[in-house]
């Protein structure tokens, strides 16, 4: 069973930093594309950023470009999201997608989201 | 880049009626076109892939259709446990992906 944890979420003021991580399990994860998905309350979901499988690409929503950086750790299963710079805006709900590697590129299992609160 | 327009926002509908959401892109995207559901709390759960194909375990009275920028997803009978929020959602083949507002179904 493909399984997707989120954890490092939390309250952050306006300009700090946070980081993310997605534990995989259930699946061989070096082999898939990843995403970071996000959803502001009352919102409906945004894409954020998607890695290749090696790390070797990356691409980000512009909203988030140049203040948040997505890696993985193919050895540790575990995608991360670095969050710098942090805006009031970028308060949501965080989740960790797999890419279902298939052309057209849906979204195929998500984990249960982190929550991310900028404030001061 | 595409924008997806989803509509209805809302709609309320009776237990075994035929509920009919529609999304369109802001450009042709062939069928790259996908639906999922979100209950409260919850993640969004994929439903529909490339515009017409059902995911495994989906039930079978969810179904979409359509291709380049006009797309519809239906509820062939609407069930108590299908209240939830909808969302279509495309990917350009140029890295982004993109959903739609999202369509609150509630029981009437």
């Amino acid at each position: 069973e493909v399984q997707l944890v989120e954890s490092g979420g939390g309250l952050v003021q306006p300009g700090g930093s946070l980081r993310l991580s997605c534990a995989a399990s259930g699946f061989t994860f070096s082999s898939y594309w990843m995403h970071w998905v996000r959803q502001a309350p009352g919102k409906g979901p945004v894409w954020v950023s998607r890695i290749h499988t090696d790390g070797s690409s990356t691409n980000y929503a512009d909203s988030v470009k140049g203040r948040f950086t997505i890696s993985r750790d193919n050895a540790k299963n575990t995608l991360y999201l670095q969050m710098n710079s942090l805006r009031v805006d970028d308060t949501a709900v965080y989740y960790c997608v797999r890419d279902s590697m298939i052309v057209g590129h849906r979204f195929d299992n998500w984990g249960q989201g982190t929550l991310v609160t900028v404030s001061s | 880049d595409i924008q997806m327009t989803q509509s209805p926002s809302s709609l309320s509908a009776s237990v075994g009626d035929r509920v009919t959401i529609t999304c369109q892109a802001s450009q042709d995207i062939t069928n790259y076109l996908n639906w999922y559901q979100q209950k409260p709390g919850k993640a969004p759960k994929l439903l529909i892939y490339d515009a017409s194909n059902l995911e495994t375990g989906v039930p079978s009275r969810f179904s979409g259709s359509g291709s380049g920028t006009d797309f519809t997803f239906t509820i062939s009978s609407l069930q108590p446990e299908d209240i939830a929020t909808y969302y279509c959602q495309q990917y350009d083949n140029l890295f982004t992906w993109t959903f739609g507002q999202g369509t609150k179904v509630e029981i009437k």
